[in-house]
């Protein structure tokens, strides 16, 4: 079965500051991809980045960055240059072949002022 | 980009009544799409997986005969829960996705349900 972890159930950081989410995940799949989900207050889910786990190479969008470590199973999310729109819950999803998507228990991040 | 939208925003019902959400792609086809429940400060919880012109496939626990899911073409999706009681209540989102084998899933705004 394929499980995700994000063990941080609440992080804050200062705006223009950098934070980083930490979320692992365990399959025995080979090929496979990973993904990163805010939630704002609204609900809207909206997609921040997307791994596949066959790249090597770290996804990066814009201020967002993945350090994706294949061996370890582990897929931390980079925000740098915080704003206060970034506000929201962050989730960690892992799918693979067509099947549905798994996320993580998410956590909640504050930007502060 | 893949635009999904869900309809209500919001219904109140009283108990015992049946509620319909609908589940749109707007600008794609979806061959499948997912329904998931959302309990306060939780993360999203897979109810069931419907696919275009087949039943849905359920996940453990969710009753499929009190959540019916019809996905009559390749753009709507429809979840109606039956006899709707106080403990339905939730926030009910669903998603759809492209083919193509990526894997990424577009969503829906969800829907909150309050059961009376």
């Amino acid at each position: 079965a394929q499980t995700v972890t994000q063990s941080q159930p609440e992080m804050s950081v200062q705006e223009a500051e950098t934070v980083t989410l930490s979320c692992t995940y365990d399959t025995s799949e080979s090929n496979y991809y990973l993904f990163w989900y805010k939630q704002p207050p609204s609900r809207q889910m909206i997609l921040v980045i997307r791994q596949e786990a066959y790249k090597q190479q770290n996804a990066t969008e814009n201020r967002f960055s993945v350090n994706f470590q294949k061996a370890a199973k582990s897929f931390s999310l980079k925000i740098s240059d915080s704003q206060l729109g970034d506000t929201a819950m962050y989730f960690c999803a892992f799918a693979y072949n067509n099947n549905d998507m798994r996320f993580g228990a998410g956590t909640r991040l504050t930007v502060k002022p | 980009g893949a635009v999904v939208s869900q309809h209500p925003s919001r219904v109140i019902c009283k108990s015992g009544t049946s509620v319909k959400i609908e589940c749109r792609s707007l600008d794609f086809q979806a061959t499948t799409m997912f329904w998931y429940r959302q309990f306060p400060k939780q993360s999203l919880m897979l109810m069931a997986t419907s696919n275009e012109g087949s039943k849905a496939t359920y996940e453990q626990g969710v009753e499929k005969d009190k959540f019916l899911i019809n996905h009559a073409s390749l753009t709507l999706s429809t979840l109606t829960v039956t006899s709707a009681h106080p403990e339905d209540s939730s926030f009910y989102i669903c998603s759809a996705r492209l083919g193509g084998g990526n894997n990424e899933q577009f969503f829906g705004p969800g829907t909150r349900l309050t059961v009376l």
